[in-house]
């Protein structure tokens, strides 16, 4: 079947570190997305990548990285230096916007990172 | 920019009566508008979408969708609810992101609860 996969689906870090989300997909979509979702304030966009080797910053990109080397692949990295990483995260796909691309979405089941 | 207002944190309907999710957005040129729903620490599902034509626009589960222009909603509409319709519902618009591609704008979400 057909999907997106994140790992790990529970993540707990202690301050000051590092951590890696991963995100595959095997739709051969071109285009990939992470999402941050915090209660009662819907999904706000990091980062996207619309084609392998390049990726742009959504509205909330400060303290997190993103890389695209393979089409099938876009891990998320959450640095030190996003003070309030505690959220759900949501990575998504889609085909290569044109004009038959009417935009929809494809997510996968989210990975929830805690900060102790 | 393009952006999505869910006036309800939450809608309350005992199960068999009609439900209704609103939503209302803005948005420069035509509106492509989407529908999806989150169960608990999963990934979104997409219902249904409004690209042009009928503005009654058929979707999954038995749910459909308004599209009302002079409006600008596209409130969620199920004729009669389950218990198992529970969840949290976002509504999005699509919106050109620089370079191309999509950004789909979130609503804050409603949670809908259906009771017995």
């Amino acid at each position: 079947d057909g999907g997106i996969t994140q790992s790990p689906k529970y993540l707990f870090r202690k301050e000051g570190q590092n951590v890696t989300l991963s995100c595959e997909q095997n739709l051969n979509h071109d285009a990939m997305y992470w999402y941050r979702q915090d209660p009662g304030q819907g999904l706000r966009l990091i980062y996207y990548s619309q084609i392998v080797n390049d990726f742009q910053k959504g509205d909330i990109a400060e303290g997190y990285s993103v890389s695209r080397e393979k089409k099938e692949s876009f891990p998320l990295t959450v640095t030190s230096a996003q003070k309030n990483p505690t959220a759900f995260y949501l990575c998504a796909s889609s085909i290569r916007w044109g004009t038959e691309n009417t935009g929809e979405l494809f997510f996968g089941e989210g990975s929830r990172l805690t900060v102790l | 920019a393009q952006s999505v207002a869910q006036p309800e944190d939450q809608v309350n309907v005992a199960e068999g009566n009609p439900l209704t999710v609103k939503c209302t957005y803005s948005v420069s040129g035509n509106p492509y508008l989407f529908w999806y729903v989150q169960y608990p620490n999963r990934g979104l599902q997409f219902l249904l979408k409004y690209i042009t034509g009928d503005n009654l626009v058929k979707g999954s589960y038995g749910f459909e969708a308004e599209f009302n222009k002079s409006q600008t909603s596209f409130h969620l509409k199920k004729p009669s609810a389950l218990v198992s319709d529970s969840a949290l519902y976002f509504c999005a618009v699509r919106g050109i992101l620089t370079g191309g591609g999509n950004k789909l704008t979130f609503g804050t979400g409603t949670q809908l609860k259906v009771e017995l």
